[in-house]
């Protein structure tokens, strides 16, 4: 693989089930990223990781959790599903060093609860 | 507080020029990006600024204004790949990126 792949493409989930969204990237970029976009919104993010090892909370991380065992995999898991978090998730990854924090997305999941 | 305000949607002929504003308030600002994104795919980078002036790349420059909280993406010689979304994030003091909603910008023939 060469980037940043996401898994699945696009799922429908009934309210209340558990999901795991996967992230992965082969570019050993240290920080990686899981943001929601919604219509009329911006990218928000959800959890964040600088390192492998560490994790920390975004913007709007209820009802998400994230790990990062590794430099290479972050996935994001809805324990419970609701239909608020009905939207597009984007996996990104960055250097993070220096001044510059340029980041690269995946393609997306796009998940639709009901 | 961070917010960041650009246009929801712009028009512009093909061949003809475009500028997106981006405005933007945050504390500890740490550099301006803009981001293209088309239709069902993933945001682009395009570019980044974090010195006030002009970098220009092929047909799109940004304009950085750190003074004025300001920014702008330049689009000379449209064509109709342009059409597309086109996002603003400034980075804040802990280099995590905070979005606008982005500028839809629409080409017409």
């Amino acid at each position: 693989i060469a980037g940043i792949t996401q898994a699945p493409t696009s799922q429908i989930l009934a309210a209340g089930r558990r999901m795991t969204l996967r992230c992965t990237q082969d570019m050993r970029h240290n920080a990686m990223y899981w943001y929601r976009q919604d219509l009329g919104l911006g990218l928000r993010l959800i959890h964040y990781s600088n390192t492998a090892g560490t994790t920390g909370k975004g913007e709007v991380p209820d009802g998400y959790s994230v790990s990062r065992a590794n430099t290479d995999d972050f996935p994001l898991t809805l324990a419970s599903a609701v239909p608020s978090q009905t939207s597009v998730y984007f996996c990104a990854s960055s250097v993070l060093a220096g001044d510059v924090n340029e980041q690269f997305f995946g393609p997306g999941t796009r998940l639709t609860v009901l | 507080g961070q917010n960041i305000d650009q246009p929801t949607e712009m028009t512009a002929t093909e061949g003809a020029i475009v500028q997106i504003n981006c405005t933007y308030q945050t504390s500890g600002f740490n550099g301006l990006f803009w981001y293209q994104q088309h239709a069902g795919e993933a945001p682009t980078f395009l570019s980044y600024n974090v010195l006030d002036g002009l970098e220009e790349k092929g047909r799109f420059s940004s304009f950085l204004s750190r003074s004025k909280g300001y920014s702008y993406l330049l689009l000379k010689e449209l064509q109709m790949k342009d059409s597309a979304s086109y996002l603003c994030a400034d980075m804040d003091s802990n280099y995590q990126l905070i979005w606008g909603a982005g500028t839809k910008l629409i080409i017409k023939p």
